[in-house]
């Protein structure tokens, strides 16, 4: 069995400060993480993905994240935010890759403020 | 690479009508995933089809609910007997047979409210 937990369903950050949206996930056996964007009334966007390899991931828009197994997390990060950046973010995990289903954490509303 | 299509974008029927929603995946895709996403949560898997062969079912998806991708090509999704609690916004999304290239390319998304 799969699961995510993002903690915080909401996060506010100033423009140009840095974001950082926490995941951690539970699998019996090693995961596929990826970090997923969702615009108001869109569909869902890869934004970056884990499978193998290097820890750091980098991705679209600037943002990375790295997969610590220690902590079984995922934290996804971006060294200056931008108001283009206010949207939802989802973590999801999967244990086969891309034949797999996806389990989805329940969001992050991501505010960017002036 | 024109994406996943999904029709409607938006559906509004009475509470014990039928409704059907249409996906086109990235024509070179051969699987293809259906999601429901309620209100303040994340996408839930429904069901998921490589080539014509539905492969994995959700217990979510209730005898109400059938799907179909007939040539394996474009899929529809069709709720029998619409329930309030059926509203939602429904996902198809496509992925690629090419092992390197994890992760499911979305549609934008049919969303139903059952009134």
């Amino acid at each position: 069995a799969q699961s995510v937990t993002q903690l915080g369903s909401h996060v506010s950050v100033s423009e140009g400060a840095l974001v950082l949206l926490r995941c951690n996930y539970s699998s019996s056996v090693p995961p596929y993480l990826f970090w997923y964007v969702q615009y108001p009334n869109q569909g869902l966007q890869l934004l970056l993905k884990y499978t193998t390899g290097a820890t750091l991931v980098k991705g679209i828009n600037g943002f990375e994240a790295e997969f610590k197994k220690s902590e079984t997390s995922f934290h996804l990060t971006k060294p200056s935010a931008h108001m283009s950046d206010a949207a939802e973010y989802f973590c999801a995990v999967s244990s086969t890759g891309t034949a797999s289903k996806l389990t989805f954490g329940t969001g992050t509303r991501l505010q960017v403020t002036l | 690479d024109t994406g996943v299509s999904q029709d409607p974008r938006h559906k509004i029927t009475k509470r014990g009508q039928n409704v059907t929603f249409r996906c086109d995946p990235i024509s070179e895709h051969n699987r293809l995933y259906w999601y429901r996403q309620t209100l303040g949560q994340g996408p839930e898997f429904l069901t998921y089809f490589q080539n014509e062969a539905q492969l994995e079912k959700s217990r979510l998806l209730s005898d109400r609910f059938s799907a179909e991708r007939p040539k394996g090509s474009f899929s529809t999704l069709e709720i029998q007997r619409t329930e309030q609690g059926d509203s939602a916004m429904y996902l198809c999304a496509s992925s690629s047979p090419d092992r390197t290239n994890y992760g499911y390319t979305f549609g934008s998304g049919t969303r139903l409210t059952v009134v």
